[in-house]
């Protein structure tokens, strides 16, 4: 069964550098998606993305995130001078269409920030 | 504030119980509920859910939703120490071109043997 692939599984980074999340989601989906999971809390939205543009972001998603679809297959997240509080399982997800179709989860890639 | 509200938090239960998992939420313009599998890492998809009445059912699991009361139970028949895991359940509303998915703080299951 074709499914969201992330890597790394685990990205350990010091305080204030960049770091980029990578994703490839399944190969016919067209809208693409971050969650972030802090360690003992839900599941937050961050950013949607659907034909080569952001179309909805949420208030964690500030101006040290941007995401981008350099090719036909991956789907990067990067964070651009990282905080302590960025640590957090990131989780990349994709769906055929919104709302009529289900999101489908990658296994995640764990950020510490040190 | 969009919610969604999951209970219980946790649950013990042995080998061959039926647990019934509950999500209630207050989403604007609400568009579907959906329930995922959260075992080590990715959550995996179980039920989508959008109109009331209708049980979905796979397997020993199934799902129905209540638009009316705004909310949702997932029932596991004949539980086995597979189904531990956390059930995750979701909300997407309609906001832009496209839903975020709103998420509750999961149920903890744990099958003994």
């Amino acid at each position: 069964e074709p499914e969201v692939t992330q890597t790394p599984s685990h990205q350990v980074t010091q305080m204030g550098q960049e770091v980029i999340l990578r994703c490839v989601p399944i190969s016919n989906h067209l809208y693409f998606y971050w969650y972030r999971q802090i360690l003992g809390q839900k599941v937050e939205f961050l950013v949607s993305f659907y034909n080569n543009e952001i179309s909805e972001k949420s208030e964690i998603f500030d101006d040290q995130f941007s995401v981008e679809r350099p090719d036909g297959s991956n789907f990067t997240l990067k964070i651009r001078s990282t905080k302590l509080e960025d640590s957090a399982m990131y989780f990349c997800a994709s769906s055929e269409e919104a709302g009529d179709q289900p999101q489908h989860f990658g296994d995640g890639t764990r950020l510490s920030i040190l | 504030e969009d919610k969604v509200v999951q209970s219980p938090l946790s649950l013990v239960v042995h080998e061959g119980d039926t647990v019934t998992l509950n999500c209630s939420y207050e989403v604007t313009n609400f568009r579907s509920l959906l329930w995922y599998k959260q075992e080590k890492k990715a959550p995996t998809f179980l039920f989508m859910l959008t109109s009331s009445g209708i049980e979905k059912k796979s397997g020993r699991l199934s799902s129905i939703l209540d638009k009316k009361e705004l909310f949702s139970i997932l029932n596991i028949t004949a539980t086995q120490t597979g189904d531990s895991a956390v059930y995750l359940c979701a909300v997407e509303s309609y906001g832009g071109s496209q839903g975020n998915l709103i998420f509750g703080k999961g149920t903890k299951l744990s099958v003994k043997p």
